[in-house]
C-alpha cells in the first residue's frame, strides 16, 4: 500500500498564482515525521522542512506554508505568489518512528511557474 | 561551504560492465544514505551506514549491489555485471546525526548511470 501519496503529477500554474501541492500518508506509529523536499532540475534534494507528529501548527515560512492535518492524514505545501525559481519537483516524505533511518517518499509534484 | 559531493556525474556502462559511483558526506556526519530515482519517481532506498557500519542493505536490489564506507567517511556503491534496469540516478545524503529524522538529510547532485 502506498504510505506517501502525491496524487497531483504536475502542476503548471502562472507566475504570482498561489499554488497548493498536496501530500496524504499512511501510518500506524503515533510519532513520525513528515518532510518537503525539492528537487530543481539541478537534481540535488533540498530539504525544506520537518514536522513531527505531536506538532500540528501550521508553519509559514516566507512565501511558503505547510497545513498539517492529522485528522485527515495530510500534510500539504503552499506556496504564495510564486516565482519561475519555485518550478521543481517537490517531494513528502514521512519517517517512522520504529524505522527511525529509512524516509519513505512520495512520486513527488511537478511543479511548473509560467512567466 | 562543503556540501555533499558524487562523483561521476554521468556514468554510461555497457550492459555487463562494473561500475562504481563515489560519495563524499560532509565533513563529521554520522550518516549516510544511498538511494536510487527513477526517472519521474520518488528516491527508493538503498542502504544506510552509521559511520562505517552498514545498519541496513535491506533496499539493494540484487547482489549484484554492494556499498562500503570503510573509514566513515567517503562511500563506494559498486555495482557489478551491469543490467539495463540499473539505469537510474544514484543519491547519497548524509546527515549530522543518527537516522533520517533526527536531522534533516543533505543530498548531493547524484550520479546519473545508464546502462546500454
Amino acid at each position: 500500500a502506498q504510505k506517501v501519496t502525491q496524487a497531483q503529477t504536475e502542476i503548471s500554474v502562472v507566475e504570482k498564482e498561489d499554488v497548493t501541492l498536496d501530500c496524504v500518508y499512511e501510518t500506524r506509529d503515533t510519532t513520525y515525521y513528515l518532510f518537503w523536499y525539492k528537487q530543481p532540475p539541478s537534481g540535488e534534494l533540498v530539504f525544506l522542512i520537518r514536522r513531527n507528529s505531536f506538532d500540528e501548527q501550521n508553519e509559514i515560512s516566507g512565501r511558503y506554508s505547510w497545513n498539517f492535518q492529522k485528522s485527515t492524514s495530510s500534510f500539504n505545501f503552499t506556496i504564495t505568489a510564486s516565482q519561475v525559481v519555485d518550478s521543481a519537483v517537490y517531494f513528502c516524505a514521512l519517517s517512522e518512528e520504529y524505522s527511525n533511518y529509512q524516509l519513505i517518499w512520495g512520486a513527488g509534484t511537478k511543479l511548473i511557474i509560467k512567466p | 561551504g562543503a556540501g555533499v559531493s558524487q562523483s561521476p556525474r554521468y556514468k554510461v556502462a555497457k550492459r555487463g560492465q562494473d561500475v562504481a559511483l563515489r560519495c563524499d558526506p560532509i565533513s563529521g556526519h554520522v550518516s549516510l544514505f544511498w538511494y536510487q530515482q527513477a526517472l519521474g519517481q520518488g528516491p527508493e532506498f538503498l542502504t544506510y551506514f552509521q559511520n562505517e557500519a552498514q545498519l541496513d542493505k535491506s533496499g539493494l536490489p540484487s547482489d549484484r549491489f554492494f556499498a562500503e564506507r570503510p573509514e566513515g567517511s567517503v562511500s563506494t556503491l559498486k555495482i557489478q555485471r551491469t543490467q539495463q534496469e540499473d539505469s537510474a540516478v544514484y543519491l547519497c545524503a548524509s546527515s549530522e546525526r543518527q537516522g533520517s529524522y533526527n536531522s534533516p538529510l543533505h543530498f548531493g547532485n547524484g550520479t546519473r548511470l545508464t546502462v546500454t
